[in-house]
């Protein structure tokens, strides 16, 4: 089952700019993580946010959760050609369930 | 290095056939999984083993079949029963505890001939 909804489904942005992409989900959970994925390639790990956390920072990332509102972003910030990817929130209560990702690509 | 091995990373399969995926980790992780991706969707859980000689089925089990005879090793083979192969598979692992991320390898691609 599908649990996490990232939008946008794609997002286009000039290198430098910041981009910033969302995820909803429907159940409780015990964390929330985003992942990383390069065209035909698997995908990597970037952070994992606990229920009870609300902001997490690593490098040029920023992740935000809202369990209010069963709710989190991810925002990149300065980004670089080689952030052009798809993204994928991932939500774990019991086992671990993806959306379907947000496409980014950034323009040089 | 440390990581997860898939292969073949290209994968033919003809009708009636079965074919197996190799999925081999070095991390020491307790649990390793197979995920199924198709074109713009997210992925779906195949199977899942949290310990040697254990496996559970997940969201997507049917026609599909697994082993985790060795705690470094999770293949899954892809049985004639599943009629529309054509995916990309990966495979991933694991520390067994909650709070941890998921390690995956870089997957193979699977085409019907």
């Amino acid at each position: 089952s599908q649990q996490g909804e990232e939008d946008p489904q794609a997002l286009s942005i000039q290198e430098g700019e910041n981009a910033t992409m969302n995820c909803s989900y429907k159940t409780s959970i015990n964390n929330l993580q985003w992942y990383r994925q390069n065209s035909g390639r698997g995908l990597v790990h970037l952070i994992l946010i606990r229920s009870n956390e609300r902001e997490k920072h690593s490098g040029r990332l920023r992740v935000t959760l809202d369990t209010s509102k069963k709710s989190s972003s991810l925002l990149i910030t300065a980004s670089r050609a080689a952030d052009t990817a798809s993204y994928f929130c991932a939500t774990e209560h019991y086992k671990l369930s993806f959306g379907a990702g947000t496409t980014v690509t950034v323009r040089a | 290095d440390g990581g997860i091995t898939q292969s073949p990373k290209y994968l033919f399969r003809k009708e009636g056939q079965n074919v197996t995926l190799s999925c081999e980790q070095n991390l020491n992780h307790d649990a390793m999984y197979w995920y199924r991706q198709d074109p713009g969707q997210g992925l779906r859980l195949i199977y899942y083993s949290q310990i040697v000689n254990d496996f559970q089925k997940g969201d997507i089990a049917e026609g599909y079949s697994v082993s985790r005879e060795k705690k470094e090793s999770f293949p899954l083979t892809v049985t004639s029963a599943q009629k529309n192969p054509t995916a990309f598979y990966l495979c991933a692992s694991s520390m067994h505890d909650s709070n941890q991320p998921q390690h995956f390898g870089d997957g193979t691609r699977l085409s019907i001939l």
